[in-house]
Formats: C-alpha cells, sequence, structure tokens
C-alpha cells in the first residue's frame, strides 16, 4: 500500500544551522509529493511541492527533491530562523493526500 | 476571510454522547476531503466528497460515523455514540478538482475542530 516515512523528531538546532527532515515514500505509480507545515496554533499549510521525478519545490528557503530511484523526498533548508519552529509533514497524493507522522522542529536562538 | 472554517473549533463531550461538526470550503471548490488527527501523528484520510457525492470513504470511518455534503457547499461529520478513541483533531480541507481525474489540486485546510472525549 501507500505510505510515508519520517524521520523521527524533534530536531533542535541552533539558528542559521543546516536542516534536513528526511522523508521516504512507499506508491504505486508516480504520485505528487508535498510538504506540509503546521506552526503553532495554525492549521497546516502547504509548504512545497514537487509533481514529477527530479522535480525541485522550493519555498521559504526550503527545498525538496522528488528523487524516484531512492523513493525520497527530504526537506531541507540553509539556514533556519527560529520562526522555521513548526511540525512539518511529508505527503504524498493519491487523489487523497497520506501524511508521514510529522517532524517537530525547534530552533533556538 | 476566504478560506477553509471548521465550527466548532473545540467540543468536549461525554461518552456515548452525539457530536456534529461542519466544514464550510472555500466557494468554488467542489472537493471536500475530512481527516482525523491525533496527537503526534499525522493527519489521516476519513473520507471526501466531489460536489454533494461521497466517493470515497476510509475503513477508519466506522459506522458510527456519518458525513454529509448535501448542496455541493459546506459538509457535516457526525459522530454518533462517542467512545474516548475518538478523541483527535478532525481537518476539513477543500480543492478543485475533475471527478473521476486523479491529479494533485492543492488541498486547503481548516483550523480543524478539537473533539475530547471524557
Amino acid at each position: 500500500g501507500n505510505s510515508v516515512t519520517q524521520m523521527e523528531g524533534p530536531v533542535t538546532l541552533s539558528e542559521e544551522a543546516f536542516l534536513t527532515i528526511n522523508c521516504t515514500y512507499t506508491a504505486t505509480g508516480y504520485p505528487s509529493l508535498f510538504w506540509y507545515v503546521q506552526y503553532p496554533g495554525e492549521g497546516l499549510q502547504l509548504l512545497l511541492k514537487a509533481t514529477k521525478a527530479d522535480d525541485k519545490g522550493s519555498n521559504k528557503g526550503f527545498e525538496a527533491t522528488y528523487r524516484k530511484e531512492t523513493t525520497s523526498f527530504h526537506l531541507e533548508k540553509g539556514s533556519v530562523q527560529v520562526s522555521d519552529s513548526a511540525v512539518y509533514f511529508c505527503a504524498l497524493d493519491t487523489g487523497k493526500l497520506i501524511f508521514g507522522q510529522g517532524t517537530t522542529l525547534q530552533v533556538k536562538p | 476571510d476566504t478560506g477553509v472554517s471548521q465550527d466548532p473549533r473545540h467540543k468536549i463531550t461525554k461518552r456515548g454522547q452525539n457530536v456534529t461538526f461542519r466544514c464550510d470550503p472555500i466557494s468554488e471548490h467542489n472537493r471536500l476531503y475530512w481527516y482525523r488527527q491525533t496527537l503526534g501523528q499525522g493527519p489521516e484520510f476519513l473520507t471526501y466528497f466531489q460536489n454533494e457525492a461521497q466517493l470515497e470513504k476510509s475503513r477508519l470511518l466506522s459506522d458510527r460515523f456519518s458525513a454529509e455534503r448535501p448542496k455541493g457547499s459546506f459538509s457535516t461529520l457526525e459522530i454518533q455514540r462517542t467512545e474516548q478513541g475518538d478523541s483527535a483533531m478532525y481537518l476539513c480541507a477543500s480543492s478543485s478538482g475533475l471527478a473521476g481525474y486523479s491529479s494533485y489540486n492543492e488541498q486547503f485546510f481548516g483550523p480543524g475542530t478539537r473533539l475530547t472525549v471524557l
């Protein structure tokens, strides 16, 4: 079946550190892949997406590349800020969204 | 505000009671989705509508759960005879999309209804 696996958190970084959150998926066909973010007290927001293999999604300094050969969609940011503290969800679209369990990121000043 | 809205934002009920949640999607969106999110987990799909038609239901949606979208606009999710295991955040999302065509259309999420069953 279709599934998404994310690295477990929480991830704690200092401001300006490099961020990687790993995401791997299992799916039939070639689904679109997403990263959603949930800031404290707010609803889920789409952060970035990629709809086919080798696509790179990017937004707000975050990037993720759709790697079909490794079935991965790792999230990266070169320099995190305190305001990036949130829960990040990797998801795939099969007509409905299938989410990973979420990774909490805490950035300390 | 033209985003997805949900009502109520919080609901506390006693085991065995019935509860109903409402979702108002973005007005031009014809697809509406319900998800459930428990603490420390990602959202899990429950069901979705294309206009007023309920096209898919997850096996998570037991007989105690029923969802409707009578006029293809707002939707309600009812839980009968609530159990403590129903305690969760219930999320609604909407998107545009064509019936029977699986393609990506961004889903916009509401703030959720947090249900606590005592």
